[in-house]
Parts: C-alpha cells; structure tokens; sequence
C-alpha cells in the first residue's frame, strides 16, 4: 500500500520563474492539503482539495494556486518565485471528515536562486 | 500564524530515559495531533486525541490533554536512539469539519544519545 508520493525531491529556481509540484494520496484517500515548512519552522497550511474544489486557504497569496484530478492527486502552482519562498512543500491526505489523521509525503525541497 | 507552542525547543536525553514534551495552544480545538519528523523527511502521524478526551497511550507514547489550560503533553518512555527527532504538536479546527487547517507549533528538537 503506497503511501503518499511526492515529485520531485528537490528543485532549484531562479526569482520570477514558476513551478509545479505533483502530489499522489495515499490510497483511498481522497483530500490533499498542502503545507510550505521553512527551516527550523512547523508547518503552514497552504490550501486543501476535496472532489476537485479548494475547501479551505491559508495565509498565502494568489501566486500559489493548486489542482486535484478526479484521481485525487494534486498539483501545487506557485508563480513569479520569490527568495522567501525557498522551503519544504509538503503534501498530505486524508479521508474527508473529522478527527481523521493526515498522512504526509517527504515533500519537494525548493531552493530560489 | 503559529497556534501551539513546545515546550522545550530542545531536549537532549540518554537512551532508555523518559522524555516529556509540552504544547500550548490559543484557541478551542476540535482534537490534537502529535507528529514526528526525522531530519530532511516528512511528518509521521504519532496520535490523535479528541477534545473530549483527556489521555490517550499507544505503545510507548503517552498522551495528555487539559482543554482548561489549553495545553497537552507527549511522554515517550524507555527513549531509543531511534527517537531521535523533531516533534510537532497541531491542533485540528473547532466544530469538527475538515481537517486540512492543521496549525502546527514550531517543534521540540528531541536527540536520544546512546
């Protein structure tokens, strides 16, 4: 049972470039939120996907935009690159509904240049 | 923002010792989740503890939660090497509905010498 995927391990950008990080669920899972993790940092929520729509969003502007396919995975877009960007992007899924554990990838290290 | 804050944010301690960690938090919760992380790795799921409940075990984790000091602890007994990680704790929304807006605490950077 694969867990949740994440490509690619690492990517490194220059400012104003663009990027796509790709997400797979755990199978059976069929919500994916994503998070940015600067160094020495917890966690911040970005967004999340759920049947294909953006349910909830954090503090984050409009230059972060995401995707879920009918096959739940994710995309996670992020535009005009900035250097306070560079950070751990981390996706996880879960069943929709309450108290339900989310399970995480090993994320997408990006370096800006 | 950061809505749990660890307590230590270190702690160093020698294998086969008990290690206790602290979070607090700002705002009523809908349950708490304690997750690890090795260096450089995602986040592993450790535990969840609803509101209503005040302690929680499995394995060697002990859980607490005192939803009227808003707070909850993490106690890892008979430590191993293997422990050796950062801890997070984050809290779930109030009134149930989705999980995704899990805010997370900056973390208790956990070493286990042996």
């Amino acid at each position: 049972d694969a867990g949740v995927t994440q490509s690619p391990t690492h990517l490194i950008k220059t400012r104003g470039q663009q990027v796509t990080l790709r997400c797979s669920p755990k199978s059976g899972h069929d919500t994916v939120s994503w998070y940015q993790q600067a160094l020495g940092q917890g966690p911040q929520f970005i967004f999340q996907y759920y049947e294909e729509e953006e349910r909830q969003r954090g503090n984050f502007p409009d230059r972060f935009s995401g995707h879920q396919f009918p096959n739940y995975s994710s995309e996670l877009n992020v535009n005009a690159l900035l250097l306070g960007d560079s950070a751990l992007y981390l996706c996880a899924s879960s069943f929709t509904g309450t108290n339900q554990p989310q399970h995480f990838g090993d994320g997408t290290r990006l370096s800006i240049l | 923002s950061q809505q749990g804050e660890e307590d230590p944010q270190a702690l160093s301690i020698q294998e086969g010792e008990n290690a206790t960690m602290n979070c607090s938090y700002k705002t009523s919760i809908n349950n708490l989740q304690w997750y690890r992380q090795n260096s450089g790795r995602g986040l592993v799921h450790l535990i969840l503890i609803r509101s209503n409940e005040r302690e929680k075990h499995s394995g060697r984790l002990r859980v607490t939660l005192d939803t009227s000091k808003k707070s909850s602890s993490l106690l890892i007994t008979a430590s191993r090497a293997a422990d050796t990680a950062s801890y997070f704790c984050a809290t779930g929304p109030p009134g149930g509905g989705s999980q995704g807006n899990l805010i997370f605490g900056k973390g208790t950077k956990l070493s286990v010498k042996p």
